[in-house]
């Protein structure tokens, strides 16, 4: 089974605090994830890799950056947080080339972020 | 019309009955749809995929996709309590980034 797992399930920072959430995958997949979902909004994709240090900014990567330094590890960086970036970081993972693999994502169990 | 729509429901259901879930699209929105299901509190799993029109079944599910009306749709066979959860809905559009509906709540009436 694909196992994707994330570094914290709850994590409470300070506004102005820089904030790493951690995403690793055992399945060798080539795509990596991150998601942010909210209540009435749903989920929202911030960035994705398709590649060891390729990066594609999603849907609201404001105020969010990403790093992949190896294949199997994905991590999202909130340079400074704001009470707005509380929310449900979710990671996933999906195997294959972009644009030519299955897009089918396996998602980490999340991380409950809350900023004050 | 936004790319992927769902109703939000809750779609109650009595246990034992088949259960209907129904996503709509829009033209940005290309060939592979995806259903996933997602508990209270946790993470989405991968329920189905589909890319050609047509039925595909998998167990008591069976996807739906009807490319000329833009639907695609989720059946749960002999429906169970177990099966009360959240449906999302999610489709690859013209710009290769996967969107999903904000999902539809299900309820299994013992």
């Amino acid at each position: 089974d694909v196992k994707v797992t994330q570094s914290s399930r709850y994590l409470v920072k300070r506004t102005g605090e820089k904030v790493f959430l951690e995403c690793v995958q055992d399945m060798d997949h080539e795509n990596m994830f991150w998601y942010r979902q909210d209540p009435g909004l749903g989920l929202r994709l911030i960035y994705f890799s398709y590649d060891v240090k390729m990066k594609e900014k999603g849907d609201i990567p404001e105020g969010y950056s990403v790093s992949r330094e190896k294949k199997e590890r994905f991590s999202l960086i909130l340079e400074s947080a704001s009470t707005n970036q509380t929310s449900m970081y979710l990671c996933a993972s999906s195997e294959g080339e972009w644009r030519a693999g299955s897009y089918e994502q396996y998602f980490g169990p999340g991380t409950r972020l809350t900023v004050t | 019309q936004k790319e992927v729509e769902q109703n939000s429901g809750p779609l109650s259901v009595p246990e034992g009955a088949i259960a209907s879930l129904n996503c709509t699209y829009s033209d940005r929105v290309s060939q592979s749809f995806f259903w996933y299901r997602q508990y209270s509190g946790k993470s989405p799993e991968l329920i189905m995929s589909i890319y050609s029109n047509g039925d595909k079944e998998d167990g008591r599910f069976t996807a739906q996709l009807n490319k000329a009306s833009q639907y695609v749709s989720l059946l749960i066979r002999d429906s169970q309590p177990s099966d009360s959860a959240t449906y999302l809905c999610a489709a690859m559009n013209r710009d290769d980034k996967i969107i999903f509906g904000k999902g539809t709540r299900l309820h299994i009436l013992p």
